[in-house]
């Protein structure tokens, strides 16, 4: 099973709009840790911004924010007032256990390609 | 303070050939990954070093070795290259104990095996 599931291959949105990328883990351990990642054209890994699942309150970082659902499992990422230089690749993935020495393996979802129209 | 840099940025090898791809950090960060991203597909873990002088199998292990030289240096190596190792390498590093939150990636190695 998908331990990461991105089901948007791709997605087009209107400079200016909100965009909702969505992301679903699977996890059986209760310590976990949930990351989104921008990759644009140029190719570097650029941290957006993280939830642990512990976390009572959703993350937030400026235009970003994480909508934790734990229930649901799902952690999908909202950008707000989307920029032409938010086209990317964006990434999920996920730490199982605690964050302790040398525990810090990512799982990474397939990605969605975003392209900002203006 | 550079952050992670690898080296080299781009290289093709022919099927057989050996070649290491080399990742320093001067973070004074303990741990440090190495990562594959093919087309359409997320990163996948090949090796881990959780401290200087240990390493352990990720994700994708097979036709891949590592050496944690020091605290500053993780080096992969491909003995015998194969098209399926056609990809593009990633060395990660980070402060332990941070939740995974800063978690710093090199800028990419594209390896194209022919």
């Amino acid at each position: 099973a998908q331990k990461i599931t991105q089901t948007q291959p791709g997605m087009f949105v209107q400079e200016k709009e909100a965009v909702t990328l969505d992301c679903t883990y699977d996890t059986s351990d209760p310590s976990y840790g949930l990351f989104w990642y921008k990759q644009p054209s140029s190719g570097e890994m650029i941290f957006l911004i993280y939830q642990g699942s512990y976390d009572q309150q959703n993350a937030t970082e400026g235009r970003y924010s994480l909508n934790f659902q734990k229930a649901r499992k799902s952690a999908n990422l909202v950008i707000s007032a989307s920029q032409l230089g938010d086209s990317a690749m964006y990434f999920c993935a996920m730490r199982e256990g605690r964050s302790n020495f040398g525990n810090e393996k990512l799982t990474f979802g397939t990605g969605t390609r975003l392209t900002i129209i203006p | 303070n550079a952050g992670v840099t690898q080296t080299p940025k781009f290289q093709v090898l022919k099927t057989g050939q050996s070649m290491t791809l080399q990742c320093a950090q001067d973070m004074n960060h303990n741990s440090m990954y190495w990562y594959r991203q093919d087309p359409g597909m997320g990163l996948r873990l090949i090796y881990y070093s959780a401290s200087e002088g240990t390493t352990d199998k990720g994700e994708v292990p097979n036709g891949y070795n590592v050496s944690r030289l020091n605290k500053r240096e993780f080096s992969l190596r491909l003995e015998s290259a194969a098209p399926s190792q056609t990809s593009v390498y990633f060395c990660a590093s980070i402060r332990s104990g941070t939740g995974g939150k800063t978690q710093y990636f090199g800028p990419g190695t594209r390896l194209l095996v022919l």
